[in-house]
């Protein structure tokens, strides 16, 4: 069973905009991790926050961690068409092993 | 090579045959995940070695499916009498403890 649920499913941009992603879990995690997906290929690491950190940054991502909603968001600032992907948040439910959502397919169009 | 390094790429079996899908890990990793990822969802958890030992195998859908990692490195995913409800891709993972999983790129089975 999946425990992350991302919202919403699609999402279609113009080049430029920001696109902001939402995961909600379920249970106590030690960390969250974003991954981006491009059709037919595999899995990407974008960011990691761990449970005791609120925020974090890597070029034009940014990483939100509520862990008293059981949510987290990823913002993706000045999109571009390279963008376009799968994006699924995983956590891990106080074990090593990750358990994913279901992704939000974002499409950026040029 | 530095990545996680899966074989084949593709694969087709038909019905009632047996596969092996092989995952080379990033030198060092403890960790090896195997996850499947059906079309349009999520990888979903199938199971996890640390070294050579197998600590959760609670994802492996039947007794059709099988992993090792003998030597706590290359790990090797092996599906029995392979039916229609087993094409998926076939994702492998490593880490460090408690650090980001690398994904290889997966294999694609289809079962005919």
């Amino acid at each position: 069973s999946q425990q992350g649920e991302e919202d919403p499913q699609a999402l279609s941009i113009q080049e430029g905009e920001n696109a902001t992603m939402n995961c909600s879990y379920k249970t106590s995690i030690n960390n969250l991790q974003w991954y981006r997906q491009n059709s037919g290929r595999g899995l990407v690491h974008l960011i990691l926050i761990r449970s005791n950190e609120r925020e974090k940054h890597s070029g034009r991502l940014r990483v939100t961690l509520d862990t008293s909603k059981k949510s987290s968001s990823l913002l993706i600032t000045a999109s571009r068409a390279a963008d376009t992907a799968s994006y699924f948040c995983a956590t891990d439910p106080l074990s090593e092993k990750l358990v994913f959502g279901k992704g939000t397919k974002l499409t950026v169009n040029p | 090579g530095a990545g996680v390094s899966q074989s084949p790429r593709y694969k087709v079996a038909k019905r009632g045959q047996d596969v092996a899908l092989r995952c080379d890990p990033i030198s060092g990793h403890v960790s090896l995940f195997w996850y499947q990822q059906a079309l349009g969802q999520g990888p979903e958890f199938l199971t996890y070695f640390q070294n050579e030992a197998q600590l959760d195998k609670s994802g492996l859908p039947s007794d059709r499916f099988f992993a090792e990692r003998p030597e706590g490195s290359v790990s090797t995913l092996k599906i029995q009498r392979t039916q229609q409800e087993d094409s998926a891709v076939y994702l492998c993972a490593s880490s460090r403890e408690e650090a980001e999983a690398f994904f290889g790129q997966g294999t694609r089975l289809t079962v005919v």
